[in-house]
């Protein structure tokens, strides 16, 4: 299984950018890279994905690399609705569409 | 719409017990997957199924199991309940004209004493 890792914590300021980063060095050409979040007592919720090229929607930017070992989830403006866990993903396309989760990042902020 | 829903919210068994769960996918989807999430880990993939069948399994011992039903809801079976298995046991549905999206229920949690 492909394997992705991440920053156990970060913090950021209310209204201010966050970069979270994720690394995937063991990336296959058939896996994309999903980000999900969990809010506290509720379940994960999609954010993002991508596979080679960079993807914005309403909610945040997928930043991937070249070699696409590595990539970014860019919120423009956090808020303090965006405190959760942040989950980078390889969703394994050869073999089956199943969803590996890395141990995600902490995002705390602050007012 | 309904999203996912997961049945019950919460659960004590005691060790050697054995449990199921179950889950009711947002209409239209006919994929649906298990993940365990012990406290302070993200959610490990358990099962994965569509159209009734068995897609993806991933590591957990013979004692988990689970089915899906014509309607596509699923349960999920754990047998010879240990400490170990006390986690919140997350619910995903898929459109299947798409994979991009996994959409989760609240979970279940369960408690082994």
């Amino acid at each position: 299984d492909a394997k992705t890792t991440q920053p156990n914590s970060m913090e950021s300021n209310e209204e201010e950018p966050v970069h979270l980063p994720c690394n995937h060095s063991t990336i296959s050409g058939t896996d994309y890279i999903h980000w999900y979040r969990q809010l506290p007592s509720q379940g994960p919720e999609y954010v993002i994905h991508g596979l080679t090229s960079n993807v914005n929607n309403r909610m945040a930017s997928l930043a991937i690399a070249e070699d696409r070992k590595s990539s970014t989830l860019i919120l423009h403006r956090a808020t303090l609705r965006d405190a959760a866990v942040y989950y980078c993903i390889l969703r394994d396309v050869g073999t089956g569409n199943q969803f590996y989760f890395g141990t995600g990042t902490s995002l705390t902020v602050i007012p | 719409d309904a999203g996912v829903t997961q049945s019950p919210t919460h659960l004590i068994k005691t060790r050697g017990q054995q449990v199921t769960l179950r889950c009711s996918p947002i209409s239209g989807h006919k994929s649906v997957s298990w993940y365990q999430q012990v406290l302070g880990q993200g959610p490990q993939f358990i099962f994965q199924y569509y159209e009734k069948e068995e897609r993806g399994r991933g590591n957990f011992p013979d004692r988990f199991s689970a089915r899906q039903f014509p309607n596509y809801s699923s349960e999920l079976n754990v047998n010879a309940l240990l400490l170990g298995d006390s986690a919140l046991y997350l619910c995903a549905s898929t459109w299947t004209g798409s994979y991009n999206e996994q959409f989760f229920g609240p979970g279940t949690r369960l408690t082994v004493l």
